[in-house]
């Protein structure tokens, strides 16, 4: 069992649809962080949240962290064939940093 | 600014052989850390290493072993390879010492095990 479940785990869709994608723990984290795959790359840095309750846009995108520091999400507004790809979370702990299995993301023309 | 790079991109290895990789760090960054990613899943934390001494370990037997070296650069040892540490294997650095979990990826290695 993955210490942080994003959902959902596959998710396609048309051209300028919304989206949202969830990342749920019972842990608590003291940041949580979007990072964004491409095939065959390693994972680049969308956004780093640090407290609860805090939302933060990125153009049309715009990720919360939940009041408890446990979950976030990512909604994507009017989503566009360039924002394909694997979305994972990870979670800050004293210890470690514990990643989500992604969702991946496919967005039709 | 260069980033973060790995070598080599690609490597195939025999059951029971021992394999190195490298990663250098983007400038100014004090920490690496090291994840394997397995196809369809999110990185697993390997371990952390900050100035040199390993910060940090995940779930990973005693195979797995790693060095920093004076100029931030690192590298990741496994012995005995298995089949199941068929991988992509991710390094990041990231700037303000351990505490700073604000990452930036490499490309990663792709090892296969046959």
């Amino acid at each position: 069992t993955q210490l942080l479940e994003q959902s959902p785990q596959f998710l396609s869709i048309q051209e300028g649809e919304n989206l949202t994608v969830y990342c749920n723990s019972s842990s608590v984290f003291s940041s949580l962080q979007w990072y964004r795959q491409e095939p065959g790359e390693g994972p680049v840095l969308l956004v780093t949240v640090v407290t609860g309750g805090e939302v933060k846009k990125l153009k049309r995108l715009t990720f919360q962290f939940g009041d408890a520091r446990k979950d976030s999400s990512l909604h994507i507004t009017a989503a566009q064939p360039g924002d394909t790809g694997l979305y994972l979370c990870a979670g800050a702990r004293l210890e470690d940093m514990r990643f989500g299995a992604g969702t991946r993301l496919t967005v039709k023309p | 600014e260069t980033g973060v790079t790995q070598s080599p991109t690609h490597l195939i290895k025999t059951r029971g052989q021992q394999v190195t990789l490298r990663c250098s760090s983007q400038s100014g960054h004090n920490t690496v850390s090291w994840y394997q990613q397995a196809l369809g899943q999110g990185p697993q934390f390997i371990f952390q290493y900050y100035r040199e001494e390993e910060n940090g370990r995940g779930n990973f037997p005693p195979r797995f072993s790693g060095l920093q070296f004076p100029n931030y650069s690192s590298e990741l040892n496994v012995n005995a390879l298995e089949l199941d540490d068929s991988a992509l294997y991710l390094c990041a650095s990231s700037p303000g010492g351990p505490d700073s979990f604000q990452q930036y990826f490499g490309p990663g290695t792709r090892l296969t095990v046959t």
